[in-house]
C-alpha cells in the first residue's frame, strides 16, 4: 500500500498573538514532561520542562500547563515572533523505564 | 562547550554497504540516546547509554542495527547490511542525567539508495 506520513496538527497564529499547543501524554505514571522545538534541519532544543508535582511552570515568553487528572500538557507562547515557528514536541519521561518518548509533535506556522 | 557533535552530517550509500554513525556528547554527561526520525513514525528512541553502558535497546529495530560507547566521549551507530527503509534523520542526544532534559546534535540525514 501506499505509504502515509504522520499528519502533524498544524496551529497557524498571528505575529503578536499568544499560542497554546497541547498535547495528550500516554502513561499515568510519567512524572517528568518536557516541550522541545524542533526547527528545519536542526536536532529538537530544550524550551521547558516540568515535574509531576507541580501544575504550573514559566519560562521566558513560555509556560507549561500540567493537567494530571486527564493526562493533558500544554505549551503557552506569549507574543509569538516569527523565529518560534517550528515543530514542538512535548516529552514523557517514565520512571524506571529510563525512557523519553516523544510525540508526534505539532508543527507552528507564525505569520507576520 | 559545541553541544552534541554528530557526524557526518549527510550520508548517502547503496544498499547492502556499512554505514558508521558517529557522536560526540557534551563533555560530563552521563546518558547518550540515539534517536530515528522519519515522516512515518516520528521521533524514536533506538538505544541509551548510562555511564557508557547499554541500558535499553529495545528500540532497535534489528540485528542489522548495532551501537557502541567505548568511553565517555563517543559513540557510533552502525547499520550493516543498509537497506532503503533505514532512510531517516539519526540524532545523538546527551543529557547529565536520565531524568534531565537531552541536548541533541545537528543529526545525520542517511539516505540508502
Amino acid at each position: 500500500g501506499e505509504n502515509v506520513g504522520l499528519h502533524l496538527p498544524t496551529l497557524s497564529v498571528q505575529e503578536g498573538d499568544n499560542s497554546i499547543i497541547n498535547c495528550a501524554y500516554s502513561n499515568s505514571a510519567s512524572d517528568y514532561f518536557i516541550w522541545y522545538k524542533q526547527e528545519s534541519g536542526k536536532g529538537p532544543q530544550f524550551i521547558i520542562d516540568i515535574r509531576s508535582n507541580m501544575d504550573k511552570r514559566q519560562g521566558q515568553r513560555v509556560t507549561v500547563l500540567l493537567n494530571k487528572t486527564v493526562k493533558h500538557l500544554s505549551l503557552q507562547i506569549a507574543a509569538t515572533q516569527p523565529g518560534d515557528s517550528a515543530v514542538y514536541f512535548c516529552a514523557e519521561f517514565i520512571t524506571g523505564g529510563f525512557k523519553t518518548i516523544f510525540g508526534a509533535g505539532t508543527r507552528l506556522f507564525v505569520k507576520a | 562547550d559545541a553541544g552534541v557533535i554528530q557526524s557526518p552530517r549527510h550520508e548517502v550509500t547503496e544498499m547492502g554497504q556499512e554505514v558508521t554513525l558517529r557522536c560526540k556528547p557534551i563533555s560530563g554527561h552521563n546518558s547518550l540516546f540515539w534517536y530515528r526520525q522519519t515522516m512515518m513514525r516520528g521521533l524514536e528512541l533506538l538505544i541509551y547509554f548510562n555511564n557508557n553502558v547499554p541500558i535499553d535497546d529495545s528500540g532497535m529495530p534489528e540485528d542489522r542495527f548495532s551501537a557502541k560507547m567505548p568511553n565517555a566521549s563517543f559513540s557510533t551507530l552502525k547499520i550493516q547490511p543498509s537497506e532503503p527503509r533505514d532512510s531517516a534523520v539519526y540524532f545523538c542526544a546527551s543529557s547529565f542525567k536520565v531524568d534531565t532534559e537531552a541536548f541533541f546534535g545537528q543529526g545525520t540525514r542517511l539516505t540508502v539508495v
